[in-house]
């Protein structure tokens, strides 16, 4: 079955620190995608960031980045040099691609960061 | 260009009554998904669909909620005889043909308030 872990229900930042938030998957499908989103107060979805799982390299946007570890099954977002409208809901998503057949996207639970000045 | 678009932003209804939203996705989508999310919690998925593929309905909470999708474009959400705890932000999101790297653009939902 694919599940999407994320254990950190909370984190705390230092403005200008960089922080990770943590995100743990299962899936045995043999190739698969990684999605980061951030969802501030104001409600909307945001993408972030993609990992495919045959990318040769982790996925970079800016001040995001993802540490990717396939035999780990983890897909770790870096967010680099805090800044206080960073505070937001991150979700970490998957979707899987199987014998001809996308999956749908299966999301985890988020983690809520806060930016402290 | 134009983003995914939900209408209305907000609605309040009495419980009981029905209720109908609205999603019209970015043009050329072929993949729509229905999520909702109560208040600080995470993504619920609801319905799936993609291009003429049978819908996947599998995260319909109850046979009150259906949704449809003409034309492979606009969907309608409709919730029958709704309860107070159908009060949530309903999000739709969008994706090109559905590749497993697309990533979903969202709508900015629909808060929908029971009382």
């Amino acid at each position: 079955a694919q599940k999407i872990t994320q254990t950190q229900p909370g984190m705390f930042v230092q403005e200008k620190e960089a922080v990770t938030l943590d995100c743990t998957y299962d899936t045995s499908d043999p190739s698969y995608g990684l999605f980061w989103y951030k969802q501030p107060s104001s409600g909307e979805m945001i993408f972030l960031i993609y990992q495919g799982s045959y990318d040769q390299q982790n996925a970079t946007e800016g001040r995001y980045s993802l540490n990717f570890q396939k035999a780990r099954k983890s897909a770790n977002l870096v967010i680099s040099a805090s800044q206080l409208g960073d505070s937001a809901m991150y979700f970490c998503a998957m979707r899987g691609y199987n014998a001809g057949n996308n999956r749908k996207l299966i999301w985890g639970l988020g983690t809520s960061l806060a930016v402290n000045p | 260009g134009a983003g995914v678009s939900q209408s209305p932003s907000n609605k309040v209804t009495e419980k009981g009554k029905d209720v109908e939203l609205r999603c019209d996705p970015i043009s050329g989508h072929t993949a729509l998904y229905w999520y909702r999310q109560s208040l600080g919690q995470g993504l619920e998925f609801l319905i799936y669909f993609q291009g003429n593929s049978a819908p996947d309905k599998s995260g319909l909470p109850s046979d009150r909620f259906s949704a449809e999708r003409t034309g492979g474009s606009v969907s309608t959400l409709t919730i029958q005889r709704t309860q107070q705890e159908d009060s949530a932000v309903y999000l739709c999101a969008s994706s090109p043909p559905d590749g497993y790297n697309s990533p979903l653009h969202f709508g900015n939902g629909t808060r929908l308030t029971v009382t």
